[in-house]
């Protein structure tokens, strides 16, 4: 069975500044997807990013990157210029989309608060 | 589009009681799911559907049942509820043909009494 591990609880930043939130997971399979989900005290889930464990490039959208590390599998999320909307809890995610009792299910991680300060 | 939509935000129940959570997507996906969400901790998968007539157990399923006579519903039913079940349910889907992504609800808050 597949796990997702985020290390960091909570987290602070200063507005326009960098962050990044860490992620480890494990797993036996090669093609898989990772996932970094905001949640917002709204409560809604909100996609940030994903990543396609068969292509090296890293994912990046806009402000938002991560650092994939396939053979250490580790997924982190970098948060460029950071910004008070930013606040939120973030978790990341894994799927194995091709077959297996895991087929097409996510399992997050515990989550990360993350509060960016004016 | 209006995307995943649940009802109701709110609800508490005494226990004992059974309700039904709605769930319905206006995406043509053919996959659905079911989460819920204890307080500072992620998602726990209940049930999944991969399609009309089609659903499976995920991780916590006990307590719960769900149906799927259409595409576009999946309700979860909650038998004999039990404080244990208080939680934030989220419901997603996802279409298997063009992305893997998983797109949520805006959640159900449930308080059993």
């Amino acid at each position: 069975a597949q796990t997702v591990t985020q290390s960091q609880p909570e987290m602070s930043v200063q507005e326009a500044e960098t962050v990044t939130l860490s992620c480890t997971y494990d797993t036996s399979e090669n093609n898989y997807y990772l996932f970094w989900y905001k949640q917002p005290p709204s409560r809604q889930m909100i996609l940030v990013i994903r990543q396609e464990a068969y292509k090296q490039q890293n994912a990046t959208e806009n402000r938002f990157s991560v650092n994939f590390q396939k053979a250490a599998k580790s997924f982190s999320l970098k948060i460029s210029d950071s910004q008070l909307g930013d606040t939120a809890m973030y978790f990341c995610a894994f799927m194995n989309p091709r077959g297996g009792t895991s087929y097409g299910k996510l399992t997050f991680g515990q989550g990360t608060i993350l509060t960016v300060h004016p | 589009n209006a995307g995943v939509t649940q009802t109701p935000k709110f609800r508490i129940l005494k226990i004992g009681q059974s309700m039904t959570l709605q769930c319905t997507q206006d995406m043509n996906h053919n996959y659905m799911y079911w989460y819920r969400q204890d307080p500072g901790m992620g998602l726990k998968l209940i049930y999944y559907s991969v399609g009309a007539g089609i659903t499976d157990k995920g991780e916590v399923p006990n307590g719960y049942n769900v149906s799927r006579s259409t595409t576009e519903d999946f309700p979860l039913r909650l038998e004999l509820a039990a404080p244990s079940q208080t939680s934030v349910y989220f419901c997603a889907s996802s279409s298997a043909l063009h992305t893997d992504t998983q797109y949520f609800g805006p959640g159900t808050r449930l308080t059993v009494l």
